[in-house]
């Protein structure tokens, strides 16, 4: 069955320090991973996609992502978190970018200064 | 990226009304989606729509939904006979090989 794992309900981040948000998925097939974010009552934005290649994907906002087959992760990082990036942040698989995709819970990010 | 337009962004409504919400692709586009979030909870596919056919649905899409694209621009959300439980944002999304969303239709059912 398909699945998605974000283990952080909430994670708590000073502004300028780095950032890690775990995603970990169950997925039959060759996985299509997204990251999303959501801001206060707005949509689901794209920060990236991996569909194949390099394991180490960039995105939008300076967000990069790695893909780890092994361990069936796909861990969203920034380097130096913005109070702008505070946010809800949901990982997804799909079959393909055309095909349904199954989210996770999300992980919801406070930014304090 | 072109957007996805979605109305209305608050719906409130009775329990037991039908309610319609719209998606308004700004391109052309062949595939749609509906996906819902429930407050708190993650977001859930609940359909798919290619070339003016549902292509794919979730255990979720039972007969009280339905979809439809009628004037080949705005794509329709129906939900009949709306329930307390079917309180939650509605998003609409459009797929090139990468899904766009909409900013959401939030359906409040008292």
């Amino acid at each position: 069955a398909q699945s998605v794992t974000q283990p952080d309900i909430h994670i708590t981040v000073s502004e300028g320090a780095s950032l890690e948000l775990r995603c970990n998925y169950s997925y039959g097939a060759t996985p299509y991973l997204f990251w999303y974010v959501q801001s206060p009552g707005q949509g689901l934005q794209l920060l990236l996609k991996y569909f194949s290649g390099d394991t180490l994907v960039q995105g939008i906002k300076g967000f990069e992502a790695e893909f780890k087959r092994s361990q069936s992760s796909f861990n969203l990082r920034k380097p130096s978190v913005h109070w702008s990036d505070a946010a809800e942040y949901f990982c997804a698989v799909g079959a393909s970018g055309a095909n349904n995709l199954f989210f996770g819970t999300g992980t919801r990010l406070t930014v304090i200064p | 990226e072109p957007e996805v337009t979605q109305t209305p962004s608050h719906q409130v409504t009775q329990m037991g009304q039908e309610v319609i919400l719209r998606c308004v692709p700004i391109s052309n586009h062949l595939y749609f989606y509906w996906y819902r979030q429930i407050l708190g909870q993650k977001v859930e596919f609940l359909v798919s729509f290619y070339n003016n056919e549902i292509s794919e649905k979730s255990e979720i899409f039972d007969d009280q939904f339905s979809v439809e694209r009628p004037d080949g621009s705005n794509f329709t959300l129906k939900i009949r006979s709306t329930k307390l439980e079917d309180s939650a944002m509605y998003f609409c999304a459009r797929s090139t090989g990468i899904q766009f969303f909409g900013p959401g239709t939030r359906l409040t059912v008292l």
